[in-house]
């Protein structure tokens, strides 16, 4: 595998449901990013990581949790979500937190809350 | 805060045109500027960016110059091709954040 890889790519979840996203970075990087994409709506950043420590969260609601277990992973996980949470879901990596540093996303999870 | 607006689409050319996307931003200092591109199904990649005033990124035949004194970095490429369908965001970074804009889809049609 190479680059960042994201499971599972499609989730459809009811809102009392408790479910997690994964992402993997084989890229060597030390920063990682959760991002909410929806329609005709700028990316939403909603969280970082930098060497496994988070170092933003944009009031993100509760019901949204990360995990960070080293610096190749990154979780989502989610419980009691909302209609309005269903959204593309992508993370996000890089090498540093530089101006200049490149982010480099996954495919994405799409993500439905019934 | 700072911001990104870039113009809405979609835009629908012809193979072969040329294709202007245009981006404005708004912030203090100097940050970078990037224009990433999103294929069907896929997530977002680089496809361009420039780090300072006057440089001129480019990739794949598309071109974009930094431009401070009209806080621009509008996105242009001279033959588009049906595999140029796509959504183009622009994006600044700056004190370790990243700002997008609303995404530019653009269609290219045989």
């Amino acid at each position: 595998e190479t680059g960042v890889t994201q499971t599972p790519r499609h989730l459809v979840m009811g809102m009392t449901n408790k479910k997690s996203l994964k992402c993997e970075q084989h890229l060597g990087h030390n920063a990682m990013y959760w991002y909410k994409q929806s329609a005709k709506k700028p990316l939403e950043l909603m969280f970082v990581y930098s060497l496994e420590e988070r170092v933003e969260n944009n009031s993100v609601p509760s019901r949204f949790s990360p995990e960070c277990p080293n610096s190749s992973h990154l979780f989502l996980h989610l419980h009691t979500l909302q209609p309005e949470d269903s959204a593309l879901y992508l993370c996000a990596s890089s090498q540093g937190q530089e101006s200049t540093d490149t982010q480099y996303f996954g495919p994405g999870t799409r993500l439905t809350v019934l | 805060g700072d911001s990104v607006t870039q113009m809405e689409g979609p835009v629908t050319l012809s193979e072969e045109a040329f294709l202007t996307i245009n981006c404005t931003y708004t912030a203090t200092g100097y940050p970078s500027l990037f224009w990433y591109v999103q294929y069907p199904g896929e997530g977002l990649q680089l496809l361009l960016k420039a780090t300072k005033a006057d440089d001129k990124g480019s990739n794949k035949g598309f071109e974009a110059t930094y431009r401070k004194e009209t806080t621009s970095f509008h996105l242009e490429k001279g033959s588009v091709q049906v595999s140029d369908s796509a959504v183009y965001f622009c994006a600044l970074s700056r004190y370790q954040k990243v700002t997008f804009g609303t995404g530019t889809k653009l269609q290219v049609i045989p």
